[in-house]
């Protein structure tokens, strides 16, 4: 019930864009992004309720296709302070309140 | 505000003992969720408590146990320890569930010799 991240890795120079997906074989009634950096926990960024919505803030976005239970995030300008680890997590709709965490993505901003 | 707190920060123990992880959430956070996170990987749900009421459960052996306080401090049990144990363990606090914004705490790393 683990979902499935793409890419697992990219490397960008500033000012790149990127689109880390996220897929589940399971009904989604949400889905949450979170960065992690090395040795620290992970960060909320954003959580999108079904009803295929799009969120962002900043420089990145999220969208949420509930149909095709995937999620996309896009980080659009990428700055330094935007390298760390990416993971969706999901909750099901009956999944019976257990949240999921994707398999990560590893995103390096490189000068 | 303090944010999730979680004590200790690293402990090491052998095979076949047990351990007690605790956890502090924010200050009106009344869930907390834990999670287990092997070095490479992203975090695996254990538990969530919610009003001192287990209210999901991941696919954890019976060693790992839980529960949460009056005042919403939560502490993770784990008996006979493995050396596949070994792992960062995750407290996160929320108002309500995992499906609310998580609130991390930084971490107890355990390791099992």
């Amino acid at each position: 019930q683990q979902p499935v991240q793409s890419p697992q890795a990219v490397i960008l120079r500033e000012g790149e864009d990127a689109v880390i997906n996220c897929s589940s074989s399971k009904a989604l009634y949400s889905v949450h992004w979170y960065r992690q950096k090395h040795g620290e926990a992970p960060v909320f960024l954003m959580i999108l309720l079904k009803g295929g919505e799009q969120k962002g803030h900043d420089k990145i976005s999220a969208s949420f296709n509930e149909k095709k239970q995937q999620s996309s995030l896009y980080l659009t300008a990428s700055q330094l302070s935007y390298s760390g680890t990416y993971f969706c997590g999901t909750e099901g709709v009956d999944t019976g309140n257990q949240f999921y965490f994707g398999t990560g993505t590893s995103l390096t901003v490189i000068p | 505000d303090a944010g999730v707190t979680q004590s200790p920060t690293h402990l090491i123990k052998t095979r076949g003992q047990q351990v007690t992880l605790r956890c502090s959430p924010i200050s009106g956070h009344k869930s907390v969720s834990w999670y287990q996170q092997v070095l490479g990987q992203g975090p695996q749900f254990i538990f969530q408590y919610y009003e001192k009421e287990e209210r999901g459960r991941g696919n954890f052996p019976d060693r790992f146990s839980a529960r949460q306080f009056p005042n919403y401090s939560s502490e993770l049990n784990v008996n006979a320890l493995l050396l596949g144990d070994s792992a960062l363990y995750l407290c996160a606090s929320s108002l309500w569930g995992p499906n609310n914004e998580q609130f991390f705490g930084p971490g107890t790393r355990l390791t099992v010799l």
